[in-house]
C-alpha cells in the first residue's frame, strides 16, 4: 500500500521555464492538498482538490499557477514562467475525508536558477 | 493566514527528559492535529484531537486541548534522539483546509 508519491524529488528550472509537479495520492483517497514550504517556515496552503474539481484555491497565486486532479492519473501542480521566488519545497497530501488525517508525500524541491 | 502558533520555537533537551510544546490558535476549531517533520521529508501525522475532547494519548505522546484558552499542548515523555524533528500543529476551523503553524524545532541530545 504505497503512500503519497511525489515526483520529481528535485526539480531545477531556469527563470521563465515551466515546472510540473506530480502527486499520486494514497489508494482510496479522493482529497488532495498542495502546500508550499520555505526554509525554516511552516506550510502555506495553496490548493485543495477532489477528483476533477478544485474545491479551494485561495492560497494559490492567480497568475502562473494552476492545479488539476483528473479522473485518471496524478494531480499536477503547474507553475508557468517560474521566477526565483518560486524556489521552495512543494508538498502534496491526501486524505479520505476533508481535514481529517493527512498523509504527506516527500515533497518536490524546486530550485529556480 | 496563520492560525496555529507553536511555542517555544526551539527546544533542546537531553534524552530521557520530557518535551512540552504549546500551540495557540485564534478561531474556533473542529479539530487540532499535530505533525512531525524530519529534515528534508514530508510531514507525518501524530495525533488528532477533536473540539469536544480534552486529552488524548498515543504511546509516549499526550495531547491536551483547552478550547476556552484556544490552546493545545503536546507532551513527549521519555524523549529519544530519534524524536529530534520539527513539530507542527494544524487546525481545522471549518474551512476546507488545514492551517499549519510555523513549527517548533525539537533537539534531543543523546
Amino acid at each position: 500500500n504505497a503512500g503519497v508519491m511525489q515526483n520529481p524529488r528535485h526539480l531545477v528550472r531556469r527563470r521563465g521555464q515551466e515546472a510540473r509537479l506530480r502527486c499520486s495520492p494514497m489508494k482510496g483517497h479522493s482529497h488532495v492538498y498542495w502546500y508550499r514550504q520555505l526554509p525554516e517556515e511552516g506550510l502555506k496552503f495553496m490548493v485543495y482538490l477532489q477528483k476533477e474539481n478544485i474545491i479551494d484555491e485561495s492560497g494559490m497565486p492567480k497568475e502562473r499557477f494552476s492545479a488539476e486532479f483528473p479522473k485518471e492519473g496524478p494531480s499536477i501542480l503547474r507553475i508557468q514562467q517560474v521566477v526565483r521566488g518560486d524556489s521552495a519545497a512543494y508538498f502534496c497530501a491526501s486524505s479520505q475525508r476533508d481535514n481529517e488525517k493527512l498523509f504527506f508525500g516527500s515533497g518536490t524541491q524546486l530550485s529556480v536558477l | 493566514s496563520q492560525q496555529g502558533e507553536e511555542d517555544p520555537q526551539a527546544l533542546s533537551i537531553q534524552e530521557g527528559e520530557n518535551a512540552t510544546m504549546n500551540c495557540s490558535y485564534k478561531t474556533s476549531i473542529n479539530n487540532l492535529q499535530w505533525y512531525r517533520q524530519n529534515s528534508g521529508r514530508g510531514l507525518v501525522h501524530l495525533i488528532l484531537i477533536r473540539s469536544n475532547e480534552r486529552e488524548k494519548h498515543s504511546g509516549r505522546l499526550r495531547v491536551t486541548l483547552d478550547t476556552s484558552k484556544k490552546s493545545s499542548s503536546l507532551l513527549i515523555t521519555a524523549s529519544r534522539a530519534a524524536d529530534t524533528a520539527s513539530y507542527f500543529c494544524a487546525t481545522d476551523n471549518g474551512s476546507e483546509k488545514l492551517v499549519f503553524g510555523k513549527g517548533m524545532k525539537l533537539t534531543v541530545n543523546p
